[in-house]
């Protein structure tokens, strides 16, 4: 089955603690994506990236950093920097024809709870 | 002015009438725009694309799209209890990075 996997689905830490946050796509897709989504607001973008070794800062990356070593993985650091961590955490993918993204496809989310 | 905006609802339909969602954009460059529905503690699922003026229609679902009035609909006809769900509009932004803006989302309450 094709698709995009995220884990683990809830997470705990407490505040001070570095914590990643694994996403893994096997459906050939060029671009991954990380968003951020808080009660009652829409997703917000973390951090994205188009090819193997480079991305880029979305409207969040404060306090976020990502790799992309292999097509198909995207980990996300959350770092003792970031001022409220505590979210639900979406990592989703699309394909790239020529410099435009189609459709963006996301995983079943983490849940981060940091006390 | 946000992005993208939705009215929060609730939208409360009763089982087999036609919902109507709403959203309006402020990126007059926009060329995508996208319908997805997020049942409470999941992820957003794709349900609809529309890239181009008019309506475009997929079983139960049309979205409708106005460039000229910045303005994306999402008609779901025959209305099930299943339906229940907050659904997100989503805009490419047309200043480059392929970065999605979402609206808030409208939670829509279909009711036996």
């Amino acid at each position: 089955d094709g698709g995009i996997t995220q884990s683990p689905k809830y997470l705990f830490r407490k505040e001070g603690q570095n914590v990643t946050l694994s996403c893994e796509q096997n459906l050939n897709h060029d671009a991954m994506y990380w968003y951020r989504q808080d009660p009652g607001q829409g997703l917000r973008l973390i951090y994205y990236s188009q090819i193997v070794n480079d991305f880029q800062k979305g409207d969040i990356a404060e306090g976020y950093s990502v790799s992309r070593e292999k097509k198909e993985s995207f980990p996300l650091t959350v770092t003792s920097a970031q001022k409220n961590p505590t979210a639900f955490y979406l990592c989703a993918s699309s394909i790239i024809i020529g410099t435009a993204s189609y459709e963006q496809y996301f995983g079943p989310g983490t849940r981060l709870t940091v006390t | 002015q946000k992005e993208v905006e939705q009215n929060s609802g609730p939208l409360s339909v009763p089982e087999g009438a036609i919902a109507s969602l709403n959203c309006t954009y402020s990126d007059r460059g926009s060329q995508s725009f996208f319908w997805y529905r997020q049942y409470s503690g999941k992820s957003p699922e794709l349900i609809m694309s529309i890239y181009s003026n008019g309506d475009k229609e997929d079983g139960r679902f049309t979205a409708q799209l106005n460039k000229a009035s910045q303005y994306v609909s999402l008609l779901i006809r025959d209305s099930q209890p299943s339906d229940s769900a907050t659904y997100l509009c989503a805009v490419l932004f047309s200043g480059g990075y392929n970065k999605l803006i979402f609206g808030a989302g409208t939670r829509l309450a279909v009711h036996p």
